[in-house]
């Protein structure tokens, strides 16, 4: 079956440096989704991509798709606190409404 | 996020139980989706339905059963089957190629 891996795992980053987390799928996807999950908390929706080599920014998030629509990367600028949780990127093949999503990355702040 | 529901917040299961979480949806989205979360882990669909009266498998579908008998309610059982059912339970709705809605989540444990 389908599988999306991200990596890091885990990432722990001084407040003001930059992050990234890359998303790789085993098929090719229709599009992609992030999500954002705080500690003891449940997803949010940030942003969904579509089209091949597709570039999104919110604020000092970017969002990235890979031109095979195989794979997805998300870069912060400058990491505040506010920026800790868990990003899971998901993927959707096809007409399909389900999503796989990836194994998550763990991003810590400190100051 | 405020749309969907889900109940109770906590659930202690005895061996042999059956117990059902509850997952209710305001938002009139067609489909509506169900995730196991282990500490530290991805989401893992459990079963999905894409409209009233139609449900499917997910990937860890076994030990579990649902129904679909509204549009707003797609209640999640955890059989007696499901011997390992400790875990962050998630429901989430969506619209056609739309982003998923969560719910705040069902911590269910073993007593």
């Amino acid at each position: 079956g389908q599988q999306v891996m991200q990596i890091p795992q885990y990432q722990h980053v001084q407040e003001g440096e930059d992050f990234t987390t890359y998303c790789n799928s085993s098929t090719t996807l229709s599009n992609i989704q992030w999500y954002k999950q705080r500690p003891g908390g449940h997803p949010v929706f940030l942003i969904q991509l579509v089209k091949s080599g597709e570039v999104k920014k919110q604020k000092r998030l970017t969002f990235q798709f890979g031109e095979a629509k195989k794979n997805s990367s998300l870069h912060i600028t400058a990491t505040q606190t506010t920026d800790v949780g868990t990003y899971f990127c998901a993927g959707r093949t096809g007409t399909a409404s389900k999503l796989t999503f990836g194994t998550g990355t763990r991003l810590q702040v400190t100051l | 996020d405020g749309g969907i529901t889900q109940s109770p917040k906590y659930l202690f299961r005895k061996e042999g139980q059956n117990v059902t979480l509850s997952c209710e949806q305001n938002l009139n989205h067609d489909a509506m989706y169900w995730y196991r979360q282990d500490p530290g882990q991805g989401l893992r669909l459990i079963y999905y339905s894409q409209i009233v009266n139609d449900f499917q498998k997910g990937d860890i579908a076994e030990g579990y059963s649902v129904s679909r008998e509204k549009k707003e309610s797609f209640p999640l059982t955890v059989t007696s089957a499901q011997k390992n059912p400790t875990a962050f339970y998630l429901c989430a709705s969506s619209g056609r190629d739309q982003p998923q809605h969560f719910g705040d989540g069902t911590r269910l444990s073993i007593l």
